[in-house]
């Protein structure tokens, strides 16, 4: 069964660089048949899509982010993250790693890991 | 970005009865909507894409429908368990985005 891990630490100041990872159990990540994302919820609000890494390599990011937000994937240790620099108390969320799958042309997320939750502070 | 504009915003129910939660977008988006569940301090859940397919193992009590700009979820009969935010989301076109949420409460 597919397991999705977010891992990386909760607490990030003002400024730096906010790193989480993904680690993918149960299924390859190089599976052509799905691509991998990350989403993002402030406590108490909505959903947010920060961006997507395909089997090509190819990334795509919110634009509202994409200055600051890098995605990658390392094959061999089935594992993606992400990096989003210049971190402000605004980025402070509960981060889910998951896995998206194309059907008929739409795009969504099937399975998800169950978040993490970054506080940025000084 | 093609806003998605969930209504109501909240609704209370009872178990048993029958419940319809309405997303509108901002732009057409053909058939490239998704229906998510999210229960308190869990990570969201798939539950119907392009617009009226139902996920596998989602029970069938869930169903959606509509195309180009309107859609709607339907809960045929309330269960216990279906207490939670609903959340739609637009794949037409980057970035994707998500509604603000309907929270389905017990009356």
């Amino acid at each position: 069964q597919l397991q999705l891990q977010e891992s990386g630490p909760g607490l990030v100041k003002t400024s730096e660089t906010l790193t989480l990872t993904c680690i993918v159990s149960g299924g390859s990540i190089r599976n052509s048949n799905f691509f991998w994302g990350w989403i993002r919820q402030p406590p108490g609000k909505g959903l947010e899509w920060i961006g997507s890494v395909y089997y090509s390599g190819s990334t795509y990011y919110n634009p509202s982010l994409k200055s600051r937000v890098s995605i990658s994937v390392d094959t061999s240790k089935n594992q993606f993250s992400l990096k989003l620099t210049s971190v402000t108390a605004a980025d402070t969320a509960v981060h889910y790693c998951a896995r998206g799958i194309a059907v008929a042309g739409s795009e969504n997320f099937d399975h998800w890991g169950q978040g993490t939750l970054v506080t940025v502070s000084s | 970005d093609i806003q998605m504009t969930q209504s109501p915003s909240s609704v209370s129910a009872s178990v048993g009865d029958r419940v319809t939660i309405s997303c509108r977008a901002s732009q057409h988006i053909t058939s490239w909507l998704a229906w998510y569940q999210q229960k308190s301090g869990k990570a969201p859940k798939l539950l119907i894409y392009t617009a009226s397919s139902l996920q596998s193992g989602v029970p069938s009590r869930f169903s959606g429908s509509g195309s180009g700009t309107n859609f709607t979820l339907t809960i045929s009969s309330l269960q216990p368990e279906d207490f939670a935010i609903y959340y739609c989301q637009q794949s037409n076109s980057l970035p994707l985005t998500f509604g603000q949420g309907t929270r389905l409460e017990i009356k």
